[in-house]
């Protein structure tokens, strides 16, 4: 299994506070993502990372926020959490050597509850 | 705008027998095609990948299609155990999108009873 880790792997908070979800892995790979997961909707791309300090917007990138300072760690911060952000978020690497052959391997994914 | 679609949505097979799941995609432009499997709770595991210059990929008793030009891909389950129990999900990286992101379908929800 590809090292990744994703913590907390279970959080329940309330409307309006602020959450960071952390990612840390160990291949050195140099892409990051994050999805979310919902019913209905599989798995949609919020943020992702080519690199140290470079990141984009993905489809579902409103009220969500990243940072990569490491190659090793991508932080999801959600500034204000509402009840439409519960959900299940996954964190995702890869090291595409040409765009062919881009594997991404998954975390094992933080269950949020936003009360 | 890309969208990928399962079907079906679930299924349910006695153990031994052979399976086929669909997938199939709008946006022809891709660069591959991934198959992932997802346990109940779980991460997903990538299976398969199929490079949008091949037309199929094998491992064990998995073997991944795809036929580019009319936007699907199957993955054919041979021999099925209760172990193969779990959610396949078949994503797209394409053209459209920059930096290697996938585009995922919703899923399979595959039950194989002994």
């Amino acid at each position: 299994d590809a090292g990744i880790t994703q913590s907390p792997r279970h959080k329940v908070t309330e409307t309006g506070t602020p959450v960071t979800l952390r990612c840390h892995q160990t291949e050195n790979h140099r892409y990051m993502y994050w999805y979310r997961q919902d019913p209905g909707h599989g798995l949609r791309l919020i943020h992702y990372s080519y690199g140290v300090k470079d990141t984009d917007k993905g489809e579902v990138s409103d009220g969500y926020s990243v940072s990569r300072s490491k190659t090793e760690d991508f932080l999801l911060t959600l500034e204000s959490a509402t009840s439409s952000q519960t959900s299940v978020y996954f964190c995702a690497i890869s090291e595409p050597f040409d765009r062919g052959t881009n594997t991404q391997y998954f975390g094992p994914g933080t269950r949020l509850t936003v009360l | 705008k890309q969208e990928v679609t399962q079907i079906p949505a679930a299924l349910s097979v006695p153990e031994g027998e052979n399976l086929v799941l669909n997938c199939s995609f709008t946006d022809s432009a891709i660069y591959n095609l991934q198959w992932f499997r997802q346990d109940p709770g779980k991460g997903l595991t990538s299976l398969l990948l199929i490079q949008s210059s091949q037309r199929e990929q094998t491992s064990g008793r998995l073997n991944a299609s795809l036929d580019k030009s009319s936007g699907r891909s199957t993955l054919y389950i041979a021999a099925s155990q209760p172990g193969d129990s779990a959610t396949y999900l078949c994503a797209v990286e394409d053209g459209e999108t920059s930096g290697s992101r996938l585009t995922f379908g919703e899923g399979t929800q595959l039950t194989v009873n002994p």
